[in-house]
């Protein structure tokens, strides 16, 4: 998998955007870029993913850049909630008899 | 909506005990994992199955065996369980090749 950079932590005040970025700029054409969350005490969600284009669905938006080098997931209006940890993968669509790695994430702590 | 169930939210085991944590999934997923999660070390994966009777080490497979007699669930085994197995363990399924995992709640297991 290509490799992915985050920052360890963030902090954001409940009710405004939460924006998480994720460097990867070894990542190859045919691989998709990834977001999971993790909630205390919790496994894993699935929350987004995309390849080139921007996302968006109930829970978030990827921005992802034209060179495809970085990508920000956004949380519109934040809630105590989303406090948990985020996790950026890059990987091809179809990679059959492999194993997702997950990095160290990201720490998002939402505060009121 | 894909259930992923472990057996045991909580377990206390004696050194030297021989433990096993089940797995079920209820959506006919080929592949299923077997990750633990230490503070400041992250995910890291133990074993995989991508079909039945199947199975792959993962970077932490000492220790540890896996079992995947039926499609639906996979079972981990600490054949002598140690104070360092000490963690949280989680197990996810996806459709073969797909990206996107769904996880199960978690199993904290505490090794005296």
């Amino acid at each position: 998998d290509a490799k992915t950079t985050q920052p360890p932590s963030m902090d954001c005040a409940e009710g405004r955007a939460a924006n998480l970025p994720c460097n990867h700029s070894t990542i190859s054409g045919n691989e998709y870029v990834y977001w999971y969350r993790q909630i205390h005490s919790q496994g894993p969600q699935y929350i987004i993913h995309g390849l080139k284009n921007n996302e968006t669905n109930e829970m978030a938006s990827l921005i992802i850049t034209e060179d495809r080098k970085s990508s920000t997931l956004i949380l519109p209006h934040a809630t105590l909630r989303d406090t948990a940890v985020y996790y950026c993968i890059v990987r091809p669509a179809n990679q059959a008899g492999t194993a997702l790695i997950f990095g160290k994430g990201t720490t998002l702590s939402v505060s009121s | 909506d894909v259930k992923v169930t472990q057996s045991s939210r909580y377990l206390v085991k004696r050194t030297g005990e021989k433990v096993f944590l089940e797995c079920v999934q209820d959506m006919d997923h080929e592949n299923m994992f077997w990750y633990r999660q230490d503070p400041g070390l992250g995910l890291r994966l133990i074993y995989f199955s991508y079909d039945v009777k199947m199975k792959e080490k993962g970077d932490i497979p000492e220790g540890y065996s896996v079992s995947r007699e039926k499609k639906e669930r996979f079972s981990l085994i600490l054949e002598s369980a140690s104070t360092n197995q000490t963690s949280m363990y989680l197990c996810a399924s996806r459709l073969s090749g797909a990206n996107v995992l769904t996880f199960g709640a978690g199993s904290r297991l505490t090794v005296l």
